[in-house]
């Protein structure tokens, strides 16, 4: 299975309400990452986990709260958005030993529209 | 910090080969990946050179000169299906842990 998953696939949501997005895979790898995508720009990294363990926050506000409960699940918490968080979220995973952690998966995304 | 730059739109016809140059300014470098993204789809992972030279995977080459801090990527015998995004990325440490910087990518249109 070299497949991330990720649900749901679209999502619309108001401003006052809370969310989580879902991420899964069964490769065992061990890091895992948050990535927001607008449209025509390049993935921008949010959060990374590596061995279950939050290693990297670029300085996303706290209205997205990232989880990992085990290897296998990611999940992305959303809480009181703003219409410009309106975005493509893709999780993606990773080997975590050198070189091939350098292949990155990346599952299908979720497209998020906030009213 | 890091910062990428490719150029932004490329067109060609099927058949023909195409070149995407990618310049990079880093703080650290352990690498340069190649990810191609079609339209609504997730980005998908090409190549990755660690040292200099040419990757060769079948009708994609990737190639790398770290004392130029630059890149490419050789789409050969294009097909229609090669229309889509491609971007180059760095990683800034050694570590799976580390962010990996994106550039901006660049689309390719394939014409019959």
């Amino acid at each position: 299975d070299t497949e991330v998953t990720q649900t749901p696939k679209h999502l619309v949501m108001g401003m006052t309400n809370k969310k989580s997005l879902k991420c899964e895979q069964h490769m065992g790898h061990r890091a895992m990452y948050w990535y927001k995508q607008k449209a025509k720009k390049p993935p921008e990294l949010m959060f990374v986990y590596s061995y279950e363990k939050l290693s990297i926050n670029e300085s996303v506000p706290s209205r997205f709260s990232p989880e990992c409960p085990n290897s296998s699940l990611l999940n992305l918490h959303l809480h009181a958005l703003q219409p410009e968080d309106s975005a493509l979220y893709l999780c993606a995973s990773s080997q975590f030993d050198s070189p091939a952690y350098n292949e990155q998966f990346f599952g299908p995304g979720t497209r998020l529209t906030v009213l | 910090g890091q910062s990428l730059e490719q150029p932004s739109e490329v067109t060609a016809v099927e058949g023909a080969i195409v070149q995407i140059n990618c310049t990079y300014q880093t703080s650290g470098f352990y690498g340069l990946s190649w990810y191609q993204q079609h339209d609504g789809g997730a980005p998908t992972f090409l190549s990755y050179n660690a040292l200099d030279g040419l990757e060769e995977t079948g009708r994609f080459s990737s190639f790398l000169s770290r004392s130029d801090s630059y890149g490419y990527l050789l789409l050969q015998e294009l097909q229609m299906k090669d229309s889509a995004s491609y971007f180059c990325a760095v990683r800034s440490g050694k570590a799976a842990g580390n962010k990996l910087t994106f550039g901006g990518g660049t689309r390719v249109l394939v014409k019959p």
